[in-house]
């Protein structure tokens, strides 16, 4: 079965710093890998995703993730963080099966110091 | 264009009541599901629909039942609830079959159980 770690639960960085969360995932298979984000007292929007050629990903919001096979990773990364990116972020995998269903990772809070 | 919506936003109950909780979609998206969420543990799938008149189970199915009478609508049921169905839950839904497409979440749905 998939399954998907977030290493860090809660990450503060500076306005303007840059950022990277990241993720490991578990698949036999070549993965379908997104990142989600939810803002407070919202649903989930995607942000990017990856299931298959150039491993460096553009999403939306001026981020990007980086797909290594080798590493079984995707993290996510933004070179220049704006308070409005505080929300919590979540990292899933697909798998093709009778649903196709996402195995969603705990999430990382992200928080933005003035 | 409303995209995903749910009804109740909140709700209290007393253990061993009853609710139901409505997700409805006017993308015409064959694909449904209801996730429940809890902290540090991401998303986890609790029910799926891959058209009108199918549902099946999920990760985390116990105690809750569902049904899709109509393909704009999906309804998750809790029969007797417990403190442990505390949680926010939330409804996405999908275009068709390939697990890249883009699932689309609701606002989610924060109910407390006591």
């Amino acid at each position: 079965a998939q399954s998907v770690t977030q290493p860090d639960i809660h990450i503060t960085v500076s306005e303007g710093a840059s950022l990277e969360l990241r993720c490991n995932y578990s698949y036999g298979a070549t993965p379908y890998l997104f990142w989600y984000v939810q803002s407070p007292g919202q649903g989930l929007q995607l942000l990017l995703k990856y299931f298959s050629g150039d491993t460096l990903v553009q999403g939306i919001k001026g981020f990007e993730a980086e797909f290594k096979r080798s590493q079984s990773s995707f993290n996510l990364r933004k070179p220049s963080v704006h308070w409005s990116d505080a929300a919590e972020y979540f990292c899933a995998v697909g798998a093709r099966n009778a649903g196709n269903m996402l195995t969603f990772g705990g999430g990382t809070r992200l928080m933005v110091k003035p | 264009n409303a995209g995903v919506t749910q009804t109740p936003k909140f709700r209290v109950l007393k253990t061993g009541q009853s609710m139901t909780l409505l997700c409805a979609q006017d993308m015409n998206h064959e694909y449904m599901y209801w996730y429940r969420q809890d902290p540090g543990m991401g998303l986890r799938l609790i029910h799926y629909s891959v058209g009108e008149g199918t549902t099946a189970k999920g990760e985390v199915p116990d105690g809750y039942n569902v049904s899709r009478l109509k393909k704009q609508n999906f309804l998750l049921g809790l029969e007797s609830a417990a403190p442990s169905q505390t949680s926010v839950y939330f409804c996405a839904s999908r275009w068709g079959q390939g697990v890249y497409n883009e699932q689309f979440f609701g606002p989610g749905t924060r109910l407390t159980v006591l």
